[in-house]
């Protein structure tokens, strides 16, 4: 089976501007949760989608977002970007979320706002 | 906000000699999980260890829980360069909208072959 798969893998934003990351997880699995990770503030949880559902959320403000599609790819959107969103995106998915359930990561998308 | 800490920040070791990595939690969890991140790549699962369990083996690596001491730890036996890595645990703890997965802040391992 095919992995976790994020695009773009490298993305140079400017501040004020929007950006649409997109990850198709593992065939099958129909969870896919977003994570942010920086250098400050280490690996933190942003939202969880389930059969098109946003499931679960982190604390980040109202400018990041996600959605799911029926085939379970889903994409994150931050709008109005700010130095402090440069980070690596991380996606992950799994069959469903319950506690016992791995998550496989994809590689992530770099995002640099200058 | 980061449930785990880790210790310690950065480990250097030769090829051959253990790892020993821990973690601390603050809240009540389900599980906790080990995942490996080499150069800002994505993350790569190694263990779940659940609430009830005090011991896992998986290979070269085995993970304790003391959940009296909302602690763990990763043990990396005869280590290689290739562990060169930073390792992460991961607690699993079920609220209203399901489980929300709360990271350590890491250790980053260096194997000198």
């Amino acid at each position: 089976k095919a992995g976790v798969t994020q695009t773009p893998r490298y993305l140079i934003k400017t501040r004020g501007q929007q950006v649409t990351l997109s990850c198709s997880p593992i065939s099958g699995h129909r969870s896919v949760s977003w994570y942010q990770q920086t250098p400050g503030q280490g690996l933190q949880f942003l939202f969880e989608y389930f059969s098109e559902t946003q499931r679960n959320k982190g604390n980040f403000p109202g400018r990041f977002s996600g959605r799911q599609f029926s085939n379970s790819r889903s994409e994150m959107n931050v709008s109005t970007l700010e130095l402090g969103d440069s980070a690596l995106y991380l996606c992950a998915s799994s069959l469903d979320r319950g506690d016992q359930e791995t998550q496989y990561f994809g590689p992530g998308t770099r995002l640099l706002v200058l | 906000s980061q449930q785990g800490e880790e210790d310690p920040q950065a480990l250097s070791i030769q090829e051959g000699e253990n790892a020993t990595m821990n973690c601390s939690y603050k809240t009540s969890i389900n599980n906790l999980q080990w995942y490996r991140q080499n150069s800002g790549r994505g993350l790569v699962h190694l263990i779940l260890i659940r609430s009830n369990e005090r011991e896992k083996h998986s290979g070269r690596l085995r993970v304790t829980l003391d959940t009296s001491k909302k602690s763990s730890s990763l043990l990396i036996t005869a280590s290689r360069a290739a562990d060169t890595a930073s390792y992460f645990c991961a607690t699993d703890a079920k609220n209203t909208g399901g489980f929300k997965t709360i990271f350590g802040a890491g250790t980053r391992l260096f194997v000198k072959a």
